[in-house]
């Protein structure tokens, strides 16, 4: 089994639709994280978070919004998906060390989104 | 602003030929930068490196960063087709994030 999945695999949804996207993870990981890949511009942090009451905003926030229900699920919410939020997005996991520095990053399988 | 900018953009080879993928890094407190690969789906890691001139090497793939230049480069040397992918760089920097490159598409032609 994986270690973290997300779900849903593919959405096609309709410009301003609520869309949410979920993402689990079993490696008892404390960091999740959020991304979205468009081509030529790498991945993008969207929004991460360190435990279940700690939530930050990364580099493209803005229309998206997050909710860490446990430890182990990291959903990401579109409000009202617009087309330029036509992407790949990706979860990701990470541990923490006593160093505070960051470990090596684990990814989910990645969401296929599709505004129309 | 932090920034990672990775050079080739995208690079064709053939089998058996060796490269070297350029990565630099203008980051708030480097702690570490990271190598990805991605094929089709996930990236998977590759390398983390924190010191300089220090090389970390996985069969064919080596890297090495310079922290007095800034850089890291990923070489793959004697390629293979499986090694086409997407291969990305990232920076960890302040507050334990990752900045990533946009990344260099290798395609290693038979």
């Amino acid at each position: 089994d994986a270690d973290v999945t997300q779900t849903p695999r593919n959405r096609i949804t309709k410009t301003g639709k609520r869309i949410m996207l979920e993402c689990s993870q079993t490696k008892g990981h404390d960091r999740m994280y959020w991304y979205r890949q468009d081509p030529g511009l790498g991945l993008r942090l969207i929004y991460y978070s360190f435990d279940v009451k700690d939530i930050n905003k990364g580099e493209i926030s803005d229309g998206y919004s997050v909710s860490r229900q446990a430890q182990a699920k990291f959903s990401l919410s579109l409000e009202s998906a617009i087309p330029n939020q036509t992407a790949l997005y990706f979860c990701a996991t990470s541990d923490s060390s006593e160093t505070g520095s960051l470990n090596e990053q684990f990814f989910g399988p990645g969401t296929r989104l599709t505004v129309l | 602003e932090d920034k990672v900018v990775q050079s080739p953009l995208s690079l064709v080879v053939h089998e058996g030929d060796t490269v070297t993928l350029n990565c630099s890094y203008e980051v708030t407190n480097f702690r570490s930068l990271l190598w990805y690969k991605q094929e089709k789906k996930a990236p998977t890691f590759l390398f983390m490196l924190t010191s300089s001139g220090i090389e970390k090497k996985s069969g064919r793939l080596s890297s090495i960063l310079d922290k007095k230049e800034l850089s890291s480069i990923l070489n793959i040397t004697a390629t293979q087709t499986g090694d086409s992918a997407i291969y990305l760089c990232a920076s960890e920097t302040s507050g334990s994030r990752l900045t990533f490159g946009e990344g260099t598409q290798l395609t290693v032609n038979p």
